[in-house]
């Protein structure tokens, strides 16, 4: 079985904080990356995916990937307090890498 | 934008029932997925469907089915609910593999 593990937290960091969230996988064979934040009682929403090693920006989001470490982060600078949610890490992997696994998790709080 | 949508929000089923969870999508993507989603574990793939008529077990599969008789409708079926399939069920959808999922609102089934 494919495996996405996440720190499940909680993470807390004071508004206008740095937070760090990080994710390894198991499937070597794993060639997209995606974070999802979702808030309680809703659907996951997609923040940022990543296919290359090295890191990508968007606005105060940064994904990091490193496919020799298997590890993928990302980072939110200017951490706000209606960026706490669970952020999730997902990856495809298995044959045909049609399957979509998702990590359990880290329960994000910014303290005002 | 992507629309997923989900036939019920809310749903309360008696222990033994036959339980059909619907999904659409209207952006002609190949890939179709559910999950449930319990505190403490996650998100964790029951079955998903590259091509209509095709499906494949995730890592939940017992005591579910799915049905794909249409690209754009994923069908979740519940045999003979028990107590123990009380949980949140998302369904999603991405174009095809290794591009991001999008998510419907998710149904709350409760089995009494």
């Amino acid at each position: 079985q494919k495996e996405v593990e996440q720190n499940s937290g909680p993470l807390s960091v004071p508004e206008g904080a740095i937070a760090s969230l990080n994710c390894t996988y198991s499937d070597r064979g794993s060639q997209s990356f995606f974070w999802y934040r979702q808030y309680s009682g809703k659907s996951p929403e997609l923040i940022m995916f990543i296919y290359s090693n090295g890191d990508k920006e968007d606005g105060r989001f940064t994904a990091q990937l490193n496919k020799a470490s298997q590890y993928v982060s990302l980072l939110i600078r200017d951490s706000q307090p209606s960026d706490s949610a669970t952020y999730l890490c997902a990856s495809y992997s298995g044959a045909g890498s049609y399957q979509l696994t998702f990590g359990k998790g880290t329960k994000l709080s910014v303290i005002p | 934008d992507v629309k997923v949508t989900q036939s019920s929000r809310y749903l309360v089923k008696r222990t033994g029932e036959k339980v059909f969870l619907e999904c659409v999508q209207d952006m002609d993507h190949e890939n179709m997925f559910w999950y449930r989603q319990d505190p403490g574990l996650g998100l964790r793939l029951i079955y998903f469907s590259y091509d209509v008529k095709m499906k494949e077990k995730g890592d939940i599969p017992e005591g579910y089915s799915v049905s794909r008789e249409k690209k754009e409708r994923f069908s979740l079926i519940l045999e003979s609910a028990s107590t123990n399939q009380t949980s949140m069920y998302l369904c999603a959808s991405s174009f095809t593999s290794g591009t991001e999922a999008f998510f419907g609102q998710g149904t709350r089934l409760t089995v009494v």
